[in-house]
């Protein structure tokens, strides 16, 4: 399987708190994507980081990514409740035009009002 | 973004049924769709790539001759549940991605379809 690991499976925080999550995967890739996902609902694109950048902002959250590593750290500082959702990272192949994504196994997020 | 619209978003169904799920790209032209499905705390499985005007590929282990996919024209792939038994009851999703954006393949997902067989 070329599923990336994600961890933690599951982290609760107080309202406020940064949260901090971790994605590795295994293979080459041109992008790594992070997306959201509410309860039972679809996935909400978050930020897109590509293979030769390190760092990316995008409001509160911030994104890294060490491709020597193979992994990737989604932050989002000053947590609110609305935050609480599943959040999935997601990478592409290294042939350019790949559009099949391979997500990771996700981190359930709780944010506690 | 662009929108995909996915339809229905619940459907139960008796077992030895068919359902078909439609995924509809609302404000662009999609050449590839994906279909997927995620059983419940877990993540998104690929099951396929719908081709408009050819065939689908499947994933290793995707039985094509149950999940049929038809993707007949620029802004519409379906899945059909054929003879739909218990164990197929899950949450099917669909994507696409806006054609021409070079190696940006962010990805725009329908709402999603709870496929429950009774």
């Amino acid at each position: 399987s070329q599923q990336g690991e994600e961890d933690p499976q599951a982290l609760s925080i107080q309202e406020g708190e940064n949260a901090t999550m971790n994605c590795s995967y295994k293979t080459s890739i041109n992008n790594l994507q992070w997306y959201r996902q509410n309860s039972g609902r679809g996935l909400v694109h978050l930020i897109l980081i590509r293979s030769n950048e390190r760092e990316k902002h995008s409001g509160r959250l911030r994104v890294t990514l060490d491709t020597s590593k193979k992994s990737s750290s989604l932050l989002i500082t000053a947590s609110r409740a609305a935050d609480t959702a599943s959040y999935f990272c997601a990478t592409d192949g290294e042939r350019f035009g790949n559009e099949k994504l391979t997500f990771g196994t996700g981190t359930r997020l709780t944010i506690i009002p | 973004g662009a929108v995909v619209s996915q339809h229905p978003s619940r459907v139960i169904c008796k077992s030895g049924t068919s359902v078909k799920i439609e995924c509809r790209s609302l404000d662009f032209q999609a050449t590839t769709m994906f279909w997927y499905r995620q059983f419940p705390k877990q993540s998104l499985m690929l099951m396929a790539t719908s081709n408009e005007g050819s065939k689908a590929t499947y994933e290793q282990g995707v039985e094509k001759d149950k999940f049929l996919i038809n993707h007949a024209s620029l802004t519409l792939s379906t899945l059909t549940v054929t003879s739909a038994h218990p164990e197929d009851s899950s949450f099917y999703i669909c994507s696409a991605s806006v054609p021409g954006q070079g190696i940006k393949t962010e990805a725009f997902f329908g709402q999603g379809t709870r496929l429950t067989v009774v």
